[in-house]
């Protein structure tokens, strides 16, 4: 089946930082990929996403690039705020019996500090 | 547009009651599902649905019930609550059967005792 792999965290950076959160996946076919950012007491809500191999998502500094041939879809920022601090969930997409399937990873906590 | 919606936002259960988590959408979204997100698990598909009339269960769907009456509406019910409950159930909906986006409501936090 479909598995998402995320890094543990939590991660802690100072403002500014470079920011890189990795994210690997198991799929059969040519899943879509997405990245969810939930901030504290809220839903989930899309980051950015990327539906072919070699895609790059972008959003608010944000970017990820689908890369097919390391099954890989790692979020970098180059500047991190103080109000990037969230968790954030690797997801992928595919179709499966007809239907959309997502899988999501377990989520990697941001912490920025001033 | 609203987006979607939950209630209750909170809900204190004594083990063995029952209630429904109401959950809705003004997006004319095909594409329906519950999950629960745990420490350290992420997100768990509970139940989905891909139109009216049209649910099927996902990765842990025991002890929920759903139906799909409408479009816009997709409650999840909870027969006999139980402890292994507690947790933080979101509802999401997406326009259709392809890999698209889905759209999070904000969250009912589920406290079983």
């Amino acid at each position: 089946g479909n598995s998402v792999t995320q890094m543990e965290g939590p991660v802690t950076l100072s403002e500014e930082a470079f920011l890189t959160i990795n994210c690997t996946y198991t799929a059969t076919g040519y899943p879509s990929l997405f990245w969810y950012v939930q901030y504290p007491g809220e839903g989930l809500q899309l980051l950015l996403k990327a539906t072919k191999a070699d895609d790059k998502g972008s959003n608010k500094g944000f970017e990820a690039t689908y890369r097919k041939e390391t099954t890989s879809f790692h979020l970098e920022k180059g500047s991190v705020q103080v109000s990037d601090s969230a968790v954030y969930f690797c997801a992928l997409s595919s179709i499966s019996g007809g239907y959309q399937k997502v899988t999501f990873g377990t989520g990697t906590k941001l912490q920025v500090i001033p | 547009n609203a987006g979607v919606t939950q209630t209750p936002k909170f809900q204190v259960l004594k083990t063995g009651q029952s209630m429904t988590l109401q959950c809705a959408q003004d997006m004319n979204h095909e594409y329906m599902s519950w999950y629960r997100q745990d420490p350290g698990m992420g997100l768990r598909l509970i139940h989905y649905s891909v139109g009216a009339g049209i649910t099927d269960q996902g990765e842990v769907p025991n002890g929920y019930n759903v139906s799909r009456s409408t479009t816009e509406d997709f409650p999840l019910r909870l027969l006999s609550a139980a402890p292994s409950q507690t947790s933080v159930y979101f509802c999401a909906s997406s326009l259709g059967q392809k890999q698209e986006t889905q759209y999070f409501g904000p969250g009912t936090r589920l406290l079983v005792l």
